[in-house]
């Protein structure tokens, strides 16, 4: 079984568009993050919930809105894509903030 | 400005070595410190949580040290093999306001 598992794997789309990425966990954590990787594997954190509530939103263009509809669902829903938003998305969980986040094994996005 | 360094950016070595490598943060509001291993075309995989000072963690050949009152931990790789090649990053759980954030990690290649 996955533990946090992430959809699509691999998304190519075009610049305007609005897309989705969807986000689930099956540990029964309370705390679940969005982190975009750079250009240089530098993993930048987006979004952080806890127990379905923002916690933290970290300077993402509000083109990105995160939902989370129960504990164990966070998605990633992209407006008007950019070239830019071209990446790679990780989402992860973990039990409580300050412990270990287990990690989806990412979205690449290409905007073209 | 919230800092998590890791140095050096990127080492080879031979099979065999064994080498190490340093994360820097902050040292105020500490409450934890977390390595994680991250494969080429995989997500990062937790390998230790440290919370105390002093701590020391082991897994096989691979084992870390935490200094919270100067904000460093080391970690180490003994007999170091091409399986080790890899991504190596730390985490800093900044106070409670949710985030988890990563150093830009430190990449190495173990040469058979």
């Amino acid at each position: 079984d996955t533990a946090v598992s992430q959809t699509p794997k691999y998304l190519v789309t075009q610049m305007g568009n609005d897309k989705s990425i969807k986000c689930e966990q099956n540990l029964g954590h309370d705390t679940m993050y969005w982190y975009k990787q750079d250009s240089k594997k530098f993993l930048k954190i987006m979004f952080s919930y806890n127990n379905k509530e923002l916690i933290i939103n970290e300077t993402v263009p509000n083109r990105f809105s995160p939902k989370s509809p129960d504990k164990a669902h966070l998605n990633l829903h992209i407006n008007s894509l950019e070239l830019g938003d071209s990446a790679v998305y990780f989402c992860a969980s973990s039990r409580g903030w300050s412990t270990e986040a287990f990690f989806g094994q990412g979205t690449r996005l290409t905007v073209v | 400005i919230l800092n998590v360094e890791q140095s050096p950016q990127s080492l080879h070595v031979q099979e065999g070595d064994s080498t190490n490598f340093t994360c820097s943060f902050p040292s105020s509001n500490f409450y934890a410190l977390h390595w994680y291993r991250w494969e080429t075309a995989k997500s990062p995989e937790a390998l230790f949580v440290m919370t105390l000072n002093g701590d020391e963690k082991k897994k096989g050949r691979i084992s870390a040290t935490l200094n919270t009152k100067e904000g460093y931990s080391y970690l180490y790789i003994k007999g170091s093999q091409p399986e080790d090649s890899a991504t190596y990053l730390c985490a800093f759980p900044w106070s409670n306001t949710g985030k988890l954030i990563f150093g830009q990690g430190t990449t190495l290649q173990v040469k058979p």
